[in-house]
């Protein structure tokens, strides 16, 4: 069965500083794959999402992700945060070989930010 | 254009009764997922419908959980009896036959059951 691990369950950064949240799957072949932001009090918002081609993927509000398949990670990234980014950041992996949409999510990072 | 809408916002209710909690998804969106999140198990789909059909329902945590859908622009998640550890943010999510991977998520509706 597919899983996500997002290894940090809660991190710190000051504004203006860069950002890296980590994720690892495990899944047979090459799944697809998600990140989500949800805000305090929301449901989730889609932020960028990889199925196939370059491993680097951009999404809204700056952020980025990459695709490594040797290391089975899927890490975002935005080069210096804004206080508005704070907020729960959940990776989520998809069966790429079928037609079911089920999305399998990690347990979240919780991103706090420093003025 | 209008979300995913959620009704109720926030639900109290006592251990024993029934529980609905319903979901209207983006209009011409064909797939509706439902979702539990709790701050132990995370964020766990209960069950997920296409063309109003079911197609998995194994998160479905047993029998005193029950969803329907009706017609395309309406859906339920129904728990009777409720129980204590029922508590939970429910969220529903929908998606389009063009990328039915891309889920739109609701605001989610917040059950406490005492």
């Amino acid at each position: 069965a597919q899983s996500v691990t997002q290894p940090d369950i809660h991190i710190t950064v000051s504004e203006g500083a860069s950002l890296e949240l980590r994720c690892n799957y495990s899944y047979g072949a090459t799944p697809y794959l998600f990140w989500y932001v949800q805000s305090p009090g929301q449901g989730l918002q889609l932020l960028l999402k990889y199925f196939s081609g370059d491993t680097l993927v951009q999404g809204i509000k700056g952020f980025e992700a990459e695709f490594k398949r040797s290391q089975s990670s899927f890490n975002l990234r935005k080069p210096s945060v804004h206080w508005s980014d704070a907020a729960e950041y959940f990776c989520a992996v998809a069966n790429s070989g079928g037609s079911n949409y089920k999305l399998t999510f990690g347990k979240g990072t919780l991103l706090t930010v420093n003025p | 254009d209008a979300g995913v809408i959620q009704s109720p916002r926030h639900e109290v209710t006592e251990m024993g009764q029934e529980v609905t909690l319903r979901c209207k998804p983006i209009s011409g969106h064909n797939s509706l997922f439902w979702y539990r999140q709790t701050m132990m198990r995370g964020l766990e789909l209960l069950i997920y419908f296409n063309n109003n059909v079911p197609i998995d329902d194994s998160g479905m945590p047993e029998d005193r959980f029950s969803a329907k859908m009706p017609n395309a622009s309406f859906s339920t998640l129904k728990i009777q009896p409720s129980e204590p550890r029922d508590s939970a943010v429910y969220f529903c999510a929908s998606s389009s036959g063009l990328n039915p991977y891309e889920q739109y998520f609701g605001p989610g509706t917040r059950l406490t059951v005492t």
